[in-house]
């Protein structure tokens, strides 16, 4: 079955203890991402990766780092996370960045942090 | 950028019609997207718009005026399952990758 899979799915962690949410796709997509939903802001764009070894910011970059080492999997790692990172996440891939290709995404991790 | 905006909340009666407007500003636009997304679940695609007018797929319709830099979404004989956030969403060939959500649109159907 084609799909994005993201885990964990839930995760509560304390201030400053470094976490990776890993995400994974089996559609050989070229293009993945990562968001943050929050309530009234919508979806917002944390990373990009239009290829492996090709990272690039999206709006709301600060607190997060990844990497693009193979094709299938776009980590998420936040090397000391605060509470304002409190919030649903979610890994996204499409085919392309550009055109008419859809992204799909991932199940989303909610990450509490305290 | 895109400054994506779209209501945030529109109620109708089950087997109406609704239609979800977003508005936005364009630079090097590169297409307009509109997700459906249920509570507790990741967002799913409906409809791609790149050239101006209506494209429809079933039940759900989407519209793009490239000038006027507007979309909507419509949604016709509504049913349950329908009540869900709906996205609009665009990218830009400004920073091909960079994508940009409105805050969604909270459909809600009642009986």
């Amino acid at each position: 079955e084609a799909q994005v899979t993201q885990n964990p799915r839930y995760l509560i962690t304390v201030t400053g203890k470094k976490l990776t949410v890993t995400c994974s796709q089996n559609m050989n997509h070229e293009y993945m991402s990562w968001y943050r939903q929050d309530p009234g802001l919508g979806l917002r764009q944390i990373y990009y990766s239009m290829n492996v070894e090709v990272t690039d910011k999206g709006d709301v970059p600060e607190g997060y780092k990844v990497s693009r080492k193979e094709k299938r999997n776009f980590p998420l790692i936040l090397e000391s996370p605060s509470p304002n990172q409190t919030s649903l996440y979610f890994c996204a891939s499409s085919l392309w960045a550009g055109g008419p290709y859809e992204q799909y995404f991932g199940p989303g991790t909610r990450l509490t942090v305290t | 950028g895109q400054n994506i905006d779209q209501p945030t909340e529109m109620t109708a009666t089950e087997g109406a019609i609704v239609q979800i407007n977003c508005t936005y500003q364009t630079s090097g636009f590169n297409g307009l997207f509109w997700y459906q997304q249920h509570a507790g679940e990741a967002p799913t695609f409906l409809s791609y718009n790149v050239l101006d007018g209506l494209e429809e797929k079933g039940r759900f319709s989407s519209f793009l005026s490239r000038s006027k830099g507007y979309s909507y979404l419509l949604l016709k004989e509504l049913q349950m399952k329908d009540s869900a956030s709906y996205l609009c969403a665009g990218g830009t060939t400004d920073s091909w990758g960079k994508f940009q959500f409105g805050a969604g649109t909270q459909v809600v159907v009642t009986p």
